[in-house]
């Protein structure tokens, strides 16, 4: 089976830096996936990992070593909007798997002010 | 651009009734995924769709089928509602299965 592991939850104050990790074992590897998730709301995308290495847009970051089955998604600057579920998923390369997302379960976020 | 659109957003049914959910991917997408979620978990796959045949099948029973039309747009049905079915439904859209998926707003499924 596919297993994605991720903190439950996490917590941090306004204007510090935060890196959420998730590590994979998975039956093929396509990519990996970070989402912001607000109570209630549907999936945000925040980025998307194909190769080793560190990409950056804006306030996030995500880094990817496939060798390793580990990535993390860093937040600088935090703001109390950042309070969500991050979602971290593996998409799958395989036959009939293709293209399919694996999720974990989610970190919930906390920014205190 | 318009990205991916569900309706309805919310929907309660009773147990026993059939439930039809719509998606409509962004535009010049073709692969449509549909997700469960649960609450406290992630996103479980259900289905995917690729320029109109089904391209994989989560664990889930025979009572959720799917089918995406000729202009990509994609209907979840869900017959014999259990209590258990009640979750956020999820619809994912992507150009091909190896680029960026974005998801729609969900629609907020309850059976009673």
């Amino acid at each position: 089976g596919q297993n994605i592991d991720q903190p439950t939850e996490m917590t941090a104050t306004e204007g510090a830096i935060v890196q959420i990790n998730c590590t994979y074992q998975t039956s093929g590897f396509n990519g990996l996936f970070w989402y912001q998730q607000h109570a209630g709301e549907a999936p945000t995308f925040l980025s998307y990992n194909v190769l080793d290495g560190l990409e950056e847009k804006g306030r996030f970051s995500s880094f990817l070593s496939r060798s390793k089955g580990y990535s993390y998604l860093l937040l600088k600057e935090l703001q109390m909007k950042d309070s969500a579920s991050y979602l971290c998923a593996v998409s799958l390369d395989r036959g009939s798997t293709l293209g399919r997302l694996y999720f974990g379960r989610g970190t919930q976020l906390t920014v205190w002010p | 651009d318009a990205g991916v659109t569900q309706s309805p957003t919310h929907l309660i049914k009773t147990r026993g009734q059939h439930v039809t959910l719509r998606c409509s991917p962004i535009s010049g997408h073709k692969s449509v995924s549909w997700y469960q979620q649960v609450l406290g978990q992630g996103p479980q796959f259900i289905f995917q769709y690729y320029e109109k045949e089904e391209r994989g099948r989560g664990n889930f029973p025979d009572r959720f089928s799917a089918r995406q039309f000729p202009n990509y747009s994609s209907e979840l049905n869900v017959n014999a509602l259990l209590l258990g079915d009640s979750a956020l439904y999820l619809c994912a859209s992507r150009y091909t299965s190896n680029t960026e998926a974005f998801f729609g707003q969900g629609t907020r499924l309850t059976v009673v």
